[in-house]
Protein backbone atom coordinates (compact mmCIF):
# COMPACT_ATOMS: atom_id res chain seq x y z
CA UNK A 1 0.00 0.00 0.00
CA UNK A 2 1.41 3.22 -0.59
CA UNK A 3 1.76 6.05 1.71
CA UNK A 4 3.11 9.32 2.41
CA UNK A 5 4.95 11.02 5.68
CA UNK A 6 5.52 14.66 6.24
CA UNK A 7 8.06 15.35 8.57
CA UNK A 8 6.96 18.32 10.69
CA UNK A 9 3.72 19.39 11.07
CA UNK A 10 4.93 22.91 11.89
CA UNK A 11 7.87 24.38 10.21
CA UNK A 12 9.06 28.31 10.90
CA UNK A 13 11.83 30.25 9.04
CA UNK A 14 12.74 33.57 8.78
CA UNK A 15 11.88 35.28 5.95
CA UNK A 16 14.74 35.28 3.30
CA UNK A 17 16.34 31.66 5.04
CA UNK A 18 15.74 28.79 2.63
CA UNK A 19 12.66 26.63 3.38
CA UNK A 20 12.92 23.07 3.72
CA UNK A 21 9.81 20.56 3.54
CA UNK A 22 10.29 17.21 4.19
CA UNK A 23 8.22 14.19 2.05
CA UNK A 24 8.68 10.47 2.00
CA UNK A 25 6.65 8.12 0.64
CA UNK A 26 5.72 4.19 0.19
CA UNK A 27 4.90 2.84 -2.98
CA UNK A 28 5.18 -0.66 -4.65
CA UNK A 29 5.89 0.73 -7.95
CA UNK A 30 7.23 3.91 -9.23
CA UNK A 31 4.59 6.85 -8.72
CA UNK A 32 3.66 9.86 -9.44
CA UNK A 33 4.17 12.74 -6.63
CA UNK A 34 3.07 16.22 -6.19
CA UNK A 35 3.16 19.19 -3.57
CA UNK A 36 0.26 21.19 -3.24
CA UNK A 37 -0.10 24.44 -1.77
CA UNK A 38 -3.29 25.50 0.67
CA UNK A 39 -3.71 28.76 1.93
CA UNK A 40 -7.06 29.72 4.28
CA UNK A 41 -10.55 28.78 3.27
CA UNK A 42 -8.91 27.82 0.01
CA UNK A 43 -8.84 24.44 -2.15
CA UNK A 44 -5.47 22.97 -3.25
CA UNK A 45 -3.18 24.44 -5.74
CA UNK A 46 -0.44 22.50 -7.63
CA UNK A 47 3.02 23.72 -6.69
CA UNK A 48 5.05 21.14 -8.88
CA UNK A 49 4.88 17.39 -10.19
CA UNK A 50 7.45 13.83 -10.89
CA UNK A 51 5.92 12.18 -13.12
CA UNK A 52 8.75 10.71 -14.98
CA UNK A 53 12.46 12.32 -16.41
CA UNK A 54 14.61 14.47 -14.82
CA UNK A 55 14.54 13.95 -11.12
CA UNK A 56 14.53 17.94 -10.02
CA UNK A 57 11.17 19.63 -10.52
CA UNK A 58 10.96 22.81 -10.49
CA UNK A 59 7.51 24.62 -9.68
CA UNK A 60 5.39 28.18 -8.97
CA UNK A 61 6.47 30.68 -6.74
CA UNK A 62 10.40 29.58 -6.90
CA UNK A 63 9.43 26.16 -5.39
CA UNK A 64 11.00 22.92 -6.59
CA UNK A 65 11.57 19.10 -5.31
CA UNK A 66 13.71 16.25 -5.80
CA UNK A 67 12.70 12.95 -6.15
CA UNK A 68 15.19 10.51 -4.96
CA UNK A 69 14.58 6.97 -5.28
CA UNK A 70 16.54 5.48 -3.03
CA UNK A 71 15.81 7.54 -0.21
CA UNK A 72 11.68 7.26 -1.39
CA UNK A 73 11.99 10.99 -0.77
CA UNK A 74 10.29 13.91 -2.39
CA UNK A 75 11.75 16.93 -0.37
CA UNK A 76 10.20 20.70 -1.34
CA UNK A 77 12.59 23.94 -0.87
CA UNK A 78 12.92 27.39 -1.99
CA UNK A 79 16.42 29.23 -1.67
CA UNK A 80 14.52 32.05 -0.44
CA UNK A 81 11.48 32.33 1.89
CA UNK A 82 9.16 35.14 1.33
CA UNK A 83 5.82 36.23 3.63
CA UNK A 84 3.58 35.01 1.38
CA UNK A 85 4.73 31.61 1.31
CA UNK A 86 3.03 31.19 5.09
CA UNK A 87 0.52 28.57 3.54
CA UNK A 88 -0.16 24.84 4.54
CA UNK A 89 2.05 22.39 1.89
CA UNK A 90 0.90 18.78 0.98
CA UNK A 91 2.75 16.10 -0.61
CA UNK A 92 0.81 13.38 -2.67
CA UNK A 93 1.77 10.23 -4.33
CA UNK A 94 -0.52 8.85 -6.99
CA UNK A 95 -0.77 4.88 -8.31
CA UNK A 96 -4.37 4.17 -8.63
CA UNK A 97 -5.43 7.12 -5.85
CA UNK A 98 -3.77 9.88 -4.88
CA UNK A 99 -2.62 9.58 -1.09
CA UNK A 100 -1.94 12.66 0.83
CA UNK A 101 0.35 13.40 3.62
CA UNK A 102 -1.19 15.17 6.65
CA UNK A 103 0.16 18.53 5.71
CA UNK A 104 3.24 21.05 7.09
CA UNK A 105 2.41 24.02 8.01
CA UNK A 106 5.09 27.09 6.91
CA UNK A 107 5.33 29.84 9.19
CA UNK A 108 7.17 32.80 8.18
CA UNK A 109 9.28 34.93 10.80
CA UNK A 110 9.93 38.62 9.53
CA UNK B 1 -10.74 28.28 -19.08
CA UNK B 2 -13.06 28.53 -15.82
CA UNK B 3 -11.26 26.38 -12.78
CA UNK B 4 -13.45 23.74 -11.02
CA UNK B 5 -16.53 25.07 -9.45
CA UNK B 6 -18.21 23.68 -6.19
CA UNK B 7 -21.59 24.92 -4.49
CA UNK B 8 -22.41 25.76 -1.92
CA UNK B 9 -19.47 27.26 -0.30
CA UNK B 10 -20.76 27.01 2.69
CA UNK B 11 -23.56 25.15 4.10
CA UNK B 12 -25.03 24.23 7.53
CA UNK B 13 -27.15 21.17 8.72
CA UNK B 14 -28.81 19.30 11.43
CA UNK B 15 -27.60 16.06 12.81
CA UNK B 16 -29.43 13.20 10.48
CA UNK B 17 -30.32 15.13 7.66
CA UNK B 18 -28.52 15.05 4.07
CA UNK B 19 -26.68 17.23 2.11
CA UNK B 20 -25.80 16.89 -1.63
CA UNK B 21 -22.53 19.04 -2.76
CA UNK B 22 -22.00 19.78 -6.48
CA UNK B 23 -18.80 20.00 -8.57
CA UNK B 24 -18.83 21.23 -11.98
CA UNK B 25 -14.81 20.47 -13.50
CA UNK B 26 -12.35 21.80 -15.66
CA UNK B 27 -14.00 22.13 -19.25
CA UNK B 28 -12.35 18.67 -20.95
CA UNK B 29 -11.53 17.21 -17.87
CA UNK B 30 -13.64 13.77 -17.62
CA UNK B 31 -12.15 12.53 -14.39
CA UNK B 32 -13.59 14.25 -10.68
CA UNK B 33 -12.39 12.83 -7.56
CA UNK B 34 -13.57 14.07 -4.02
CA UNK B 35 -11.84 14.22 -1.12
CA UNK B 36 -12.90 15.28 3.08
CA UNK B 37 -10.69 17.45 5.11
CA UNK B 38 -10.31 17.88 8.76
CA UNK B 39 -8.13 18.74 11.36
CA UNK B 40 -7.38 15.43 12.31
CA UNK B 41 -7.69 13.29 9.76
CA UNK B 42 -6.38 15.26 6.72
CA UNK B 43 -7.08 14.79 3.39
CA UNK B 44 -8.87 11.95 2.70
CA UNK B 45 -10.00 10.71 -0.28
CA UNK B 46 -13.46 10.13 -0.87
CA UNK B 47 -13.93 8.55 -4.67
CA UNK B 48 -13.42 8.89 -8.19
CA UNK B 49 -15.59 8.86 -11.10
CA UNK B 50 -14.62 8.99 -14.85
CA UNK B 51 -17.11 9.03 -17.40
CA UNK B 52 -19.91 8.62 -15.08
CA UNK B 53 -18.51 5.28 -13.61
CA UNK B 54 -16.73 5.27 -9.91
CA UNK B 55 -13.43 3.96 -10.69
CA UNK B 56 -11.72 4.36 -6.65
CA UNK B 57 -13.31 4.41 -3.67
CA UNK B 58 -11.93 5.34 -0.41
CA UNK B 59 -12.50 3.69 3.10
CA UNK B 60 -15.80 5.88 3.75
CA UNK B 61 -19.52 4.09 4.90
CA UNK B 62 -22.27 4.28 2.66
CA UNK B 63 -23.29 7.26 3.95
CA UNK B 64 -21.49 8.81 1.00
CA UNK B 65 -21.91 8.50 -2.01
CA UNK B 66 -21.44 10.14 -5.66
CA UNK B 67 -22.62 10.44 -9.39
CA UNK B 68 -20.98 12.07 -12.43
CA UNK B 69 -23.46 13.06 -15.19
CA UNK B 70 -22.85 12.85 -19.08
CA UNK B 71 -21.52 16.73 -19.08
CA UNK B 72 -18.68 15.59 -16.32
CA UNK B 73 -20.44 17.89 -13.66
CA UNK B 74 -20.66 15.42 -10.41
CA UNK B 75 -22.63 15.57 -7.24
CA UNK B 76 -21.87 13.70 -3.60
CA UNK B 77 -24.37 13.11 -1.39
CA UNK B 78 -23.94 12.46 2.65
CA UNK B 79 -26.90 10.71 3.93
CA UNK B 80 -27.93 10.73 7.90
CA UNK B 81 -25.19 13.60 8.81
CA UNK B 82 -23.53 13.18 11.79
CA UNK B 83 -21.19 15.65 13.43
CA UNK B 84 -18.15 13.78 12.62
CA UNK B 85 -19.29 14.93 9.06
CA UNK B 86 -18.34 18.53 9.22
CA UNK B 87 -15.16 19.14 7.09
CA UNK B 88 -14.17 20.45 4.47
CA UNK B 89 -15.22 18.97 0.88
CA UNK B 90 -12.61 19.48 -2.27
CA UNK B 91 -13.75 18.14 -5.24
CA UNK B 92 -10.62 17.90 -7.84
CA UNK B 93 -11.05 17.20 -11.72
CA UNK B 94 -7.91 15.61 -13.29
CA UNK B 95 -6.71 15.47 -16.97
CA UNK B 96 -3.80 12.83 -18.15
CA UNK B 97 -1.90 14.32 -20.63
CA UNK B 98 2.03 13.65 -22.33
CA UNK B 99 3.45 15.86 -19.60
CA UNK B 100 1.75 13.18 -16.93
CA UNK B 101 -1.27 13.45 -14.90
CA UNK B 102 -2.62 16.46 -13.49
CA UNK B 103 -5.25 17.25 -10.95
CA UNK B 104 -7.02 20.67 -9.45
CA UNK B 105 -9.00 21.79 -6.96
CA UNK B 106 -11.92 23.52 -6.48
CA UNK B 107 -12.62 25.62 -3.71
CA UNK B 108 -14.33 23.43 -1.41
CA UNK B 109 -17.35 23.45 0.03
CA UNK B 110 -17.65 23.50 4.16
CA UNK B 111 -19.47 21.96 5.67
CA UNK B 112 -20.90 22.31 9.43
CA UNK B 113 -23.49 19.55 10.90
CA UNK B 114 -24.98 20.79 14.51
Amino acid sequence: AQSVTQLGSHVSVSEGALVLLRCNYSSSVPPYLFWYVQYPNQGLQLLLKYTTGATLVKGINGFEAEFKKSETSFHLTKPSAHMSDAAEYFCAVKNDKIIFGKGTRLHILP
Amino acid sequence: KAGVTQTPRYLIKTRGQQVTLSCSPISGHRSVSWYQQTPGQGLQFLFEYFSETQRNKGNFPGRFSGRQFSNSRSEMNVSTLELGDSALYLCASSLVTTGGYEQYFGPGTRLTVT
